[in-house]
């Protein structure tokens, strides 16, 4: 079965880090595009970044800087590294596997809820 | 960045109704959209990309169609399991955005 399983969430202090792991099977994380979104309590869907299968990165504007998305292709998981967390990176966060060469998110993990507070 | 603009925010609708959801661009996105439906603690998932493609293995009371800058998603009968919140998503260009949703429920 074609999946993806996020965890790593938690509660953090601002300024705080944390990094988020998608574990997937039935497919290879390193040769697919991969998508994180987050959805913040009670709100809408915010597009948080991308992976392409060489490499590139794309982050929306207001998180360039403070996260990064890397891969262990051992391990078939893909990372999300949040630093300088504010709170208003509370939220969970969803991985998706895209639809191929594509931003269409077609398979997607059940979520990892991260709060960030005092 | 483009900016996407869902509408009706909220419908209330009742099962069997043929229902349409808009969703507007700031400027020309092509067929660079999708759709995702979202029901409560649960992920999206992908109905509709490229504007008007079905996503394999939804129902094919779904579509979608519009170029350019306005976007539409209709359900031609809606069933009890179609109460669900709607989200478009513009994927032309980064960072990539999402329309603030349209929450269906029941009449």
């Amino acid at each position: 079965e074609v999946q993806v399983v996020e965890s790593g969430g938690g509660l953090v202090q601002p300024g705080g880090s944390l990094r988020l792991s998608c574990v997937a099977s039935g497919f290879t994380v390193s040769t697919n595009y991969m998508t994180w979104v987050r959805q913040a309590p009670g709100k809408g869907l915010e597009w948080v970044s991308v992976i392409y299968s060489g490499g590139t990165t794309y982050f929306a504007d207001s998180l360039k800087g403070r996260f990064t998305v890397s891969r262990d292709n051992s391990k078939n998981t893909l990372y999300l590294q949040m630093t300088s967390l504010r709170a208003e990176d509370t939220a969970v966060y969803y991985c998706a596997r895209n639809r191929p060469h594509s931003d269409y998110a077609d398979v997607w993990g059940q979520g990892t809820t991260v709060t960030v507070s005092s | 960045d483009i900016q996407l603009t869902q509408s009706p925010y909220f419908l209330s609708a009742s099962v069997g109704d043929r229902l349409t959801i808009t969703c507007r661009a700031s400027q020309g996105i092509s067929s660079s959209l999708a759709w995702y439906q979202q029901k409560p603690g649960r992920a999206p998932k992908l109905l509709i990309y490229a504007a008007s493609t079905l996503q394999s293995g939804v129902p094919s009371r779904f579509s979608g169609s519009g170029s350019g800058t306005e976007f539409t998603l209709t359900i031609s009968s809606l069933q009890p399991e179609d109460f669900a919140t709607y989200y478009c998503q513009r994927v032309d260009s980064y960072p990539l955005t999402f329309g603030g949703g349209t929450k269906v429920e029941i009449k």
